[in-house]
């Protein structure tokens, strides 16, 4: 079975500096899918970013980028120029296959502040 | 942008009560889930279901739930005599197929008192 750990409960910063959010997870699989989810107030789950683990390339998405170690099966989450809109849950997803037809297994989350 | 419905936002029920929750997947997708958030915690696989029976489900997912798809358009997620326990937040999510994304829905609030 797959596990995904993230070992930050909770994580401050101030506003316009850059976090990094930790996440590891454990797998047989060699060709996997991973997400960071982010969960504000409002509790809705938006995805912030995906990697497949098969590139080797991190993946960006504007302020948004991951560092993916494969080998270390880690996969961290870095947020540069943090806004107070960044506050929120942050969950770190796995899934097995591309094709949709398998769940999503997530950490129990980190919950950032972003500090004015 | 498409997106998953869910109904209702927040329900609150008596212990023991029946409660059906609702979720209107985007069109054309293939691939339905449920997960439950217990407040504070992670989120959690519950059941997933694909061509009209269920693919997987959890240890969660006891004989108090059911799911179906009476009508071909609402996903539901039932739950026969509802625990205090099983008070969370319940997402749906859909998922089109190969490479796609899975869209949330926006989550029913089910408080059991």
């Amino acid at each position: 079975a797959q596990t995904v750990t993230q070992s930050q409960p909770e994580m401050s910063v101030q506003e316009a500096e850059t976090v990094t959010l930790s996440c590891t997870y454990d797998t047989s699989e060699n060709n996997y899918y991973l997400f960071w989810y982010k969960q504000p107030p409002s509790r809705q789950m938006i995805l912030v970013i995906r990697q497949e683990a098969y590139k080797q390339q991190n993946a960006t998405e504007n302020r948004f980028s991951v560092n993916f170690q494969k080998a270390a099966k880690s996969f961290s989450l870095k947020i540069s120029d943090s806004q107070l809109g960044d506050t929120a849950m942050y969950f770190c997803a796995f899934t097995r296959s591309n094709f949709g037809n398998e769940k999503l297994t997530f950490g129990t989350g980190t919950r950032l502040t972003i500090i004015p | 942008e498409p997106e998953v419905t869910q109904t209702p936002s927040h329900q609150v029920t008596q212990m023991g009560q029946e409660v059906i929750l609702r979720c209107v997947p985007i069109s054309n997708h293939l691939y339905f889930y449920w997960y439950r958030q217990i407040l504070g915690q992670k989120v959690e696989f519950l059941v997933s279901f694909y061509n009209n029976e269920i693919s997987e489900k959890s240890e969660i997912f006891d004989d108090q739930f059911s799911v179906e798809r009476p009508d071909g358009s609402n996903f539901t997620l039932k739950i026969r005599s509802t625990k205090l326990e099983d008070s969370a937040m319940y997402f749906c999510t859909t998922v089109g197929g190969v490479n796609t994304e899975a869209f949330f829905g926006q989550g029913t609030r089910l408080t059991v008192v």
